[in-house]
């Protein structure tokens, strides 16, 4: 069976800190990943994507993730938040095999305090 | 441009009514999804269809109905029997490239019952 885990539904950091948004998936296949952010009352926006290319992607306003297969991790980070990065985060994973569904974390809410 | 629209962007319905939400996209994407977001439960999938005239059910297909007549539109319409509807619903749609799938959300509608 596929799942995802978002080991922390809320995290908290000062403003010039590190960001770290946990991930861990399970999955069958050789899957595809992502992490979405929501800001509030707004769809989802595509940070990064993971398609068995390059196993660190950098997406966009300055995060980056790591694909680790063996730890089954796809952990979301940013060297330095902005108080614009408080937001709502998801990672998504889409099993490769034809007729499967996305399978949603249950999101982490991200804060950054000044 | 090309993308998925969702209308309307608020939509207030009477208990006991029947009420339909649009999706449209002109990706060209096989695959659509509904998705149901509440509150801190991250996004739980609805129903969701592979191709033209076939749709399968999600985690929590109960009290919805959809339909897939054309390629570009899914339609979900929240029927009286689901006993909780006001939600933010996302509608998503997905196409398998070569390194994977790639997918993108609609602005989503959220729905009110009085």
């Amino acid at each position: 069976a596929q799942s995802v885990t978002q080991l922390d539904s809320h995290v908290s950091v000062s403003e010039g800190t590190p960001v770290l948004l946990r991930c861990n998936y399970s999955s069958s296949y050789s899957p595809s990943l992502f992490w979405y952010v929501q800001h509030p009352n707004k769809g989802l926006q595509l940070l990064l994507k993971y398609t068995s290319a390059a196993t660190l992607v950098k997406g966009i306003n300055g995060f980056e993730a790591e694909f680790k297969k063996s730890e089954t991790s796809f952990h979301l980070t940013k060297p330095s938040a902005h108080m614009s990065d408080a937001a709502e985060y998801f990672c998504v994973v889409i099993p490769n095999q034809a007729g499967t569904a996305l399978i949603f974390g249950k999101g982490t809410t991200l804060s950054v305090s000044s | 441009d090309g993308g998925i629209t969702q209308s309307p962007k608020y939509l207030f319905r009477k208990e006991g009514q029947n009420v339909t939400l649009s999706c449209e996209q002109n990706l060209n994407h096989d695959a659509m999804y509904w998705y149901r977001q509440d509150p801190g439960q991250g996004l739980r999938l609805i129903y969701y269809s592979q191709i033209v005239n076939d749709f399968q059910k999600g985690d929590i297909a109960e009290g919805y109905s959809v339909s897939r007549e054309k390629k570009e539109s899914f339609p979900l319409t929240v029927t009286s029997a689901q006993k909780n509807p006001t939600a933010f619903y996302l509608c998503a749609s997905s196409i398998r490239t070569g390194g994977g799938y790639e997918q993108f959300f609609g602005p989503g509608t959220r729905l009110t019952v009085l």
